[in-house]
């Protein structure tokens, strides 16, 4: 079975600043996509930047990029440019390929608390 | 185009009584995911619906959980005889398909449920 594991419970940016978030997964799996939602007190789950394994190249979403090692099974968030509004939860998930079969079902990593200084 | 919409948005219930939770997809989504989100934790999948059909319950305890997706109308979550531990917010996602595939999932702002 896959898993996601994100091991920074809290992290803490100053305004401006840049701040990387980490997350790893595990899978015998060669095509799946992966992503990073953001959660803000409001609790509405937001995609913020999405990657799909066939694709060497990271993706990027205006300040939101990712860093892609699929041999490592890494996939972290780099936020450049922080802002206040950046403050929430962020998961990670992973998904299989729906060409394989899979219902699709998202599978989330625990959080971590992104907190924003000005 | 109307996002996703749970109702109600938040839900208190006292033991033993039933809980209904609604989710309406975005317009031209056929498929439904529900997913349980735990108190400092992350989402945990439940169930993936189409219309009139259960595709996957795995992720659903066994017992007084159900799901269903209807050909009109939002899909429910039942749960009946509710316990201190059912309290959690539930995410409703949909999602369209393209070439049999389902993609991108589109979550609602969820149902928080409080039991007494």
């Amino acid at each position: 079975a896959q898993t996601v594991t994100q091991s920074q419970p809290e992290m803490s940016v100053q305004e401006a600043e840049t701040v990387t978030l980490s997350c790893t997964y595990d899978t015998s799996e060669s095509d799946y996509y992966l992503f990073w939602y953001k959660q803000p007190p409001s609790r509405q789950m937001i995609l913020v930047i999405r990657q799909e394994a066939y694709k060497q190249q990271n993706a990027t979403e205006n300040r939101f990029s990712v860093n892609f090692q699929k041999a490592a099974k890494s996939f972290s968030l780099k936020i450049s440019d922080s802002q206040l509004g950046d403050a929430a939860m962020y998961f990670c998930a992973y998904r299989s390929s729906p060409y394989g079969g899979s219902q699709g079902n998202l599978i989330f990593g625990k959080g971590t608390k992104l907190s924003v200084k000005p | 185009n109307a996002g996703v919409m749970q109702n109600p948005r938040h839900l208190v219930r006292r033991r033993g009584q039933e809980a209904r939770l609604r989710c309406s997809p975005m317009k031209g989504h056929s498929h439904v995911y529900w997913y349980r989100q735990l108190p400092e934790e992350g989402l945990k999948f439940m169930v993936y619906l189409q219309k009139e059909n259960i595709i996957d319950e795995s992720g659903m305890p066994k017992e007084r959980f159900s799901a269903e997706f209807p050909k009109e109308g939002p899909s429910i979550l039942r749960i009946q005889q509710v316990v201190r531990g059912d309290s959690a917010a539930y995410f409703c996602a949909s999602s369209p398909v393209v070439a049999g595939a389902s993609y991108e999932q589109y979550f609602g702002p969820g149902t928080r449920l409080t039991v007494t």
